[in-house]
């Protein structure tokens, strides 16, 4: 069964038109949940890690937050370099094994 | 500094020969983990190795192996290559294997098989 699912699969944004993307999990003892931007032939940057609901992060445009059943991804005002694929990942029990949604991609359009 | 580096960067091979993918960490860090991508989909987890050990090993058949390096390096061979292993390969370090650190990724090789 899906441990990670990503919602929507795919987003095109105005510039500076805000969203969110979603990220929910149903995996128990999380340790940790990991963002990741992907771009075209590259490998997943890391973006943010959150470890417990109620926690956030930011960088520039971008906010992650956490919940106990899901987290999002902010995007505030973006830029057309902001479009890419946006990964979603788990980490649970004692392993480091990284459970990955199969992405968002977002198209910023100027 | 230097990220984590792939090699090679893009692969060729026929059904039923095998391949070797070779990854270097970062400097520093002890662990590596492997992961296979295919096109639309998230990556999936292979293996992961710490201090010259498995540490982990997903869903994946006998046909892929791995193994790591004093220095941490690694590779992974994969015999019996089916067309269903056409994918991105990507390396993933990070500093050990219990921490829960962020792991930072290679840009992968893409092997593709005809």
């Amino acid at each position: 069964e899906d441990q990670v699912t990503q919602s929507p699969e795919a987003l095109r944004l105005q510039e500076g038109e805000s969203s969110s993307l979603n990220c929910s999990y149903t995996v128990s003892g999380l340790r940790g949940l990991f963002w990741y931007r992907q771009d075209p032939g590259k490998g997943p940057e890391f973006l943010f890690t959150l470890y417990s609901a109620g926690e956030e992060k930011e960088k520039e445009r971008l906010k992650a937050t956490l919940t106990k059943k899901e987290s999002f991804l902010h995007i505030t005002a973006p830029k057309p370099e902001d479009s890419a694929t946006y990964l979603c990942a788990v980490t649970q029990g004692g392993s480091e094994k990284l459970v990955f949604g199969k992405g968002t991609k977002l198209t910023v359009n100027p | 500094d230097a990220g984590v580096t792939q090699s090679p960067t893009h692969l060729i091979k026929t059904r039923g020969q095998h391949v070797t993918l070779r990854c270097s960490p970062i400097s520093g860090h002890k662990s590596v983990s492997w992961y296979q991508q295919v096109l639309g989909q998230g990556p999936q987890f292979i293996f992961q190795y710490y201090e010259k050990e498995e540490r982990g090993r997903g869903n994946f058949p006998d046909r892929f192996s791995a193994r790591q390096f004093p220095n941490y390096s690694s590779e992974l061979n994969v015999n019996a290559l089916l067309l269903g292993d056409s994918a991105l390969y990507l390396c993933a370090s990070s500093p050990d294997s219990r921490s829960n650190q962020p792991q930072h990724f290679g840009d992968g090789t893409r092997l593709s098989i005809l």
